[in-house]
């Protein structure tokens, strides 16, 4: 079956840090990858997405490329910022008939100033 | 346009108690899913639906029931509470699409959560 892996946390930074959170994933097929964030008290937002391999999903200065070779879909940041505090979780959909996801289990970072 | 609407947000039952989760979406997709959140363990599926009077089941189905009799409906029914269903629950709406040949998943909205706690 799928399944998603992502670092534990929590992850605590400086502000205006280097940020990596790594996911890799297992899937049959051409699983699309996504991103989320959830900031305390709230649901899910939509970071960022790839679909194909090679991709680069980017938003708001986070990226993150879709590594087939590897099945890899690390989230990177140049410079966080203490509003990047959250809980980030890495996705994916193996695009068969459900729509469904599968999720990693979370990471959550914080961010100091 | 709202997206997905989840009620309650925040709900206290008694062991053995039943209650409905209600999930709206106006944005005509034709997916929607259940998903509980339980800390370290992130969201798990457990009822999906690809369509009005289209069901099934996904990781962690037992003590719940859904039905979709509606494209904007997509509630979720506890039976018989229990303590182990003290958890966040999520709602979420999506689509699909194929281009050039791949069938890809797009529009992921989830609704903003409800608080379950069963004692």
């Amino acid at each position: 079956g799928n399944s998603v892996t992502q670092m534990e946390g929590p992850v605590t930074l400086s502000e205006e840090a280097f940020l990596t959170i790594n996911c890799t994933y297992t899937a049959t097929g051409y699983p699309s990858l996504f991103w989320y964030v959830q900031y305390p008290g709230e649901g899910l937002q939509l970071l960022l997405k790839a679909t194909k391999a090679d991709d680069k999903g980017s938003n708001k200065g986070f990226e993150a490329t879709y590594r087939k070779e590897t099945t890899s879909f690390h989230l990177e940041k140049g410079s966080v910022q203490v509003s990047d505090s959250a809980v980030y979780f890495c996705a994916l959909s193996d695009n068969n008939a459900g729509n469904m996801l599968t999720f990693g289990g979370g990471t959550r970072l914080m961010v100091k100033p | 346009n709202a997206g997905v609407t989840q009620t309650p947000k925040f709900q206290v039952l008694k062991t053995g108690q039943s209650m409905t989760l209600q999930c709206a979406q106006d944005m005509n997709h034709e997916y929607m899913s259940w998903y509980r959140q339980d800390p370290g363990m992130g969201l798990r599926l457990i009822h999906y639906s690809v369509g009005a009077g289209i069901t099934d089941q996904g990781e962690v189905p037992n003590g719940y029931n859904v039905s979709r009799s509606t494209t904007e409906d997509f509630p979720l029914r506890l039976l018989s509470a229990a303590p182990s269903q003290t958890s966040v629950y999520f709602c979420a709406s999506s689509y699909s699409r194929r281009t050039g040949g791949r069938r890809a998943n797009y529009g992921y909205t989830f609704g903003s959560g409800t608080r379950l706690t069963v004692v």
